[in-house]
């Protein structure tokens, strides 16, 4: 079945960088990949997400690239500011059913 | 919220017992599922259902089961507690481009 891969586990940028989260996936058939921002105590949002017909999706401060080629998908994050610290998960769809599997998460901590 | 809503939200139960997690969903979605989410694993599937009476296995089913008898609720039930089920757990709802909504969760703890 569809296997996830994160990394990093933990990342920590200072205010204003960019930041980058990186994912691999199994299943070649999978076409939809989405990224989730969990902050302390709260639910996983959905902030942005990709399907296979294209390489790059971009929403203001954030971007999402994928090559299906090597099977992985990134998360980027320009100019960072406080509020970005949280966990992100990446996940990718199970071909043939209505299904996603995540990676394992990154912390992101942006230091003032 | 995409209209779901979980409960309890919080619960502390002892090894053993049973114990069942609502989740119910205000916008007719045809997708919902069952999450748990530990330290290190992300958030892995228990089960997902894809119509009333319709369920099905994910990755990490063993120790639960489900029920779907309305639309609007999907019922999550441990039927004998164990340690190793401490956690939080997300009920989410799937709309029909495949995006994933999740509940606010519900902790448990098992004694």
């Amino acid at each position: 079945g569809e296997n996830v891969e994160q990394h990093p586990s933990t990342l920590s940028v200072q205010e204003g960088d960019s930041a980058v989260i990186k994912c691999t996936y199994s299943d070649s058939a999978s076409n939809y990949f989405p990224w989730y921002k969990q902050e302390l105590g709260k639910r996983p949002q959905l902030i942005i997400d990709i399907r296979s017909n294209v390489g790059e999706k971009k929403d203001q401060r954030i971007a999402v690239t994928l090559n299906k080629t090597a099977k992985h998908f990134s998360l980027h994050i320009t100019e960072t500011q406080p509020e970005d610290s949280a966990v992100y998960f990446c996940a990718a769809s199970i071909q043939g059913a209505q299904k996603l599997v995540f990676g394992q998460g990154t912390r992101l901590t942006i230091n003032p | 919220d995409a209209g779901i809503t979980q409960s309890p939200r919080h619960k502390v139960t002892e090894t053993g017992t049973p114990v069942t997690l609502r989740c119910h969903q205000t916008e007719n979605h045809r997708y919902m599922y069952w999450y748990r989410q530990d330290p290190g694993h992300g958030l892995r599937l228990i089960h997902y259902s894809y119509g009333v009476k319709d369920t099905d296995k994910g990755e990490v089913s063993d120790g639960y089961s489900v029920s779907r008898s309305k639309t609007e609720d999907f019922l999550l039930t441990l039927e004998s507690a164990t340690s190793s089920q401490t956690s939080v757990y997300f009920c989410a709802i799937s709309t029909t481009t495949g995006e994933l909504f999740f509940g606010e969760g519900s902790r448990l703890t098992v004694l």
